[in-house]
């Protein structure tokens, strides 16, 4: 069955540190997508990739990187966290045909940055 | 750019009762999705539904391309669910969310 797999599904960072956030999928999907989730603001696009090697800057990528080194892997790296980052992260893959299937979402990473 | 719209922002129903969700959008999509989200939890998919009708158990989704707008109803609510209600649409290969449809089921 096909899957989004996010790690770590809780992490606790201090300010200034970096976290990495993975995400692995099985769909063999081109299109990976890296959202924050927070209240009274809705899911928000951070970065994007249409395959592997590239990365796409979404609605609010300042303070993210991304890296998709292969079909399978996106990542989303805090270089230097900061509270204002503390947010559930999901990650998701679609191929964005015509007549495509569905998107897939992992279930969520809870970033807390003290 | 792409702007989703769904109504209500929220709906109160007794158990057994029918929903009605809307969700509005700006530009021509190659693909749109209904997702279900408990409190606190992750996105399940209920439906994609570009085009047309399509059901699955309780839940029929309408979208009529066209006039860019889609509708989820759910017959003989239940408690169960109760949660956020999200459309989403791929365009440009990016997807775009609506803000959501909070549901609230009473027993």
């Amino acid at each position: 069955e096909a899957a989004v797999t996010q790690s770590p599904r809780n992490k606790v960072a201090v300010t200034g540190g970096k976290v990495t956030l993975s995400c692995n999928q099985t769909n063999n999907h081109n299109n990976m997508y890296w959202y924050r989730q927070d209240t009274g603001h809705g899911l928000r696009l951070i970065h994007y990739s249409y395959g592997a090697g590239s990365t796409e800057k979404g609605d609010i990528p300042d303070g993210y990187k991304a890296s998709r080194p292969s079909q399978e892997n996106f990542s989303l790296i805090l270089e230097l966290a900061t509270p204002s980052q503390t947010s559930v992260y999901f990650c998701a893959s679609g191929d964005g045909g015509a007549n495509t299937g569905q998107l897939y979402f992992g279930e969520g990473s809870k970033l807390t940055v003290l | 750019g792409q702007q989703v719209q769904q109504s209500p922002a929220s709906l109160v129903l007794q158990e057994g009762e029918n929903a009605e969700l809307q969700c509005n959008f700006s530009s021509t999509a190659t693909q749109l999705q209904w997702f279900y989200q408990s409190p606190g939890g992750s996105l399940v998919s209920l439906l994609s539904n570009p085009s047309g009708t399509k059901h699955t158990g309780r839940l029929t989704s309408t979208t009529v391309t066209k006039e860019r707008r889609s509708s989820l109803h759910i017959s003989s609510s239940q408690t169960t669910d109760s949660g956020t209600y999200l459309c989403a649409i791929v365009s440009n290969n990016r997807i775009f969310f609506g803000d959501g449809t909070q549901l609230v089921v009473k027993p």
